[in-house]
């Protein structure tokens, strides 16, 4: 059973950088099948996409956060990661990660999701 | 940019038939899947590929995907089945989510 874990600071400051690991078991992440991304939710608003990545790492990114986003993967680590920079209090968010199975066109698998606070 | 629009809410009575609606301009092109999510919770596909349901979801739930709407039918709502659900599509390059639906089972 595939399971994705998220991971990293709770809090962050306005203007500084955003950035989330998360942390895939029970598969490799190497796996030609499938993309890895990230999406996120603020209190009580949808879901937003932030962008997905390949295992090869090529990017695809919502174009409303393309400037300040950048999805990397470390497959020697089997981890996938986000930073987001300039955040401010509109970034505050659960953020999910999750995987993307190609020939279907959704996610199969969810992290649990994370809290990201941005707050001075 | 691609968007999709669903109903910000619908309401149904316990045994009855909900239907929950996706509308995107030529989404019938496209695959289209649904999410269900409960408070606390992160999303669960209940369909994708616009009608395929994956294991272990009920076969009350269905979909299909034709023309500019993709549906999401739940027969014999159950109490269990009151969540948030969101309809989502892949677009050239981007993943685009629907605003999502608040169901409510009364």
């Amino acid at each position: 059973q595939v399971q994705l874990q998220e991971s990293g600071p709770g809090l962050v400051k306005p203007s500084q950088t955003l950035s989330l690991t998360c942390t895939v078991s029970g598969g490799s992440i190497s796996s030609g099948s499938y993309y890895w991304s990230w999406i996120r939710q603020p209190a009580g608003k949808g879901l937003e996409w932030i962008g997905l990545i390949s295992t090869s790492g090529s990017t695809n990114y919502n174009p409303s956060l393309k400037s300040r986003v950048t999805i990397s993967v470390d497959t020697s680590k089997n981890q996938f990661s986000l930073k987001l920079d300039s955040v401010t209090a509109a970034d505050t968010a659960v953020y999910f990660c999750a995987r993307w199975l190609l020939g279907t066109d959704h996610f199969d698998y969810w992290g649990q999701g994370t809290l990201v606070t941005v707050s001075s | 940019s691609y968007e999709l629009t669903q109903p910000p809410s619908v309401s149904v009575s316990p045994g009855q038939t909900a239907s929950i609606t996706c509308s995107g301009d030529k989404l019938g092109d496209k695959y289209a899947c649904w999410y269900q999510q409960k408070p606390g919770q992160s999303p669960v596909v209940v369909i994708y590929r616009d009608s395929e349901r994956p294991p272990g979801i009920p076969e009350r739930f269905s979909g299909s995907n034709s023309g500019n709407t993709a549906t999401l039918t739940i027969s014999g709502t159950q109490a269990m089945d009151e969540a948030d659900y969101y309809c989502q599509a892949w677009d050239s390059t981007t993943v685009v989510f629907g605003g999502g639906t608040k169901l409510t089972v009364l």
